[in-house]
């Protein structure tokens, strides 16, 4: 398997774009996280689904944050309006069963100017 | 509350020296138990997991962690550091009985002096 896929790499958008980050998990896997990663909050849980269905979104910061997932194979996350402190590296990871490890994609690193 | 705890945003060793990181748990349940490194301008790697089997886990690249349900612990050692061991290192929980949501420590940046 080619393990989580998240695309893109690298995003610079300006202030008040929409921005939409994109994530491919591992075939077969039922949950599939979003995490956001900064030097200030280290690494927060944002969201996460359980066979396609939101379970805890408590982590989510605003309104302006949505994610979605409308099948097993694929999940976005969407800021809109963006904002500067919005910078961050955002991570999607995968797992199967509640005890199993979660395996991480490679992250966007988002900069918002 | 369930939280997980990393003591220590910073730990600096010489080569050769032992490596130990903390991490502690709060829960009234049975959690599953994790430690991941990071390197720079990567993902998030798995280094080795506690699911109540035996309470002594060994890992890749010579870390071992123990589990101790007294002491609400799950710290992290390798007896003689490498200087490719430089790395950010997070706990992880998993709560039984908690549909899975998976949550990480602070992290614990490991500085590995020659």
């Amino acid at each position: 398997d080619a393990g989580v896929i998240q695309s893109p790499r690298h995003e610079v958008t300006e202030m008040g774009q929409e921005v939409t980050l994109r994530c491919k998990p591992i075939s077969g896997h039922d949950y599939l996280f979003w995490y956001r990663q900064t030097m200030m909050r280290g690494l927060e849980l944002l969201i996460y689904f359980n066979n396609n269905v939101p379970i805890d979104d408590s982590g989510m910061p605003e309104d302006r944050f949505s994610a979605k997932m409308p099948n097993a194979s694929f999940s976005t996350l969407k800021i809109q309006p963006s904002e500067p402190r919005d910078s961050a590296v955002y991570f999607c990871a995968s797992k199967r069963g509640q005890a199993s490890e979660a395996f991480f994609g490679q992250g966007t690193r988002l900069t918002v100017v | 509350a369930q939280s997980v705890t990393q003591l220590g945003s910073h730990v600096s060793v010489s080569e050769g020296a032992l490596v130990l990181l903390r991490c502690n748990y709060s829960s009234s349940v049975p959690p599953y138990l994790f430690w991941y490194v990071q390197y720079p301008n990567q993902g998030l790697q798995l280094l080795l997991k506690y699911t109540s089997a035996a309470t002594l886990v060994k890992g890749i690249n010579g870390f071992e962690a123990e589990f101790k349900k007294s002491e609400t612990s799950f710290h992290l050692t390798k007896p003689s550091a490498h200087m490719s061991d430089a790395a950010e290192y997070f706990c992880a929980v998993s709560f039984s009985g908690n549909t899975g949501k998976l949550i990480f420590g602070q992290g614990t940046t490991l500085q590995v002096k020659p």
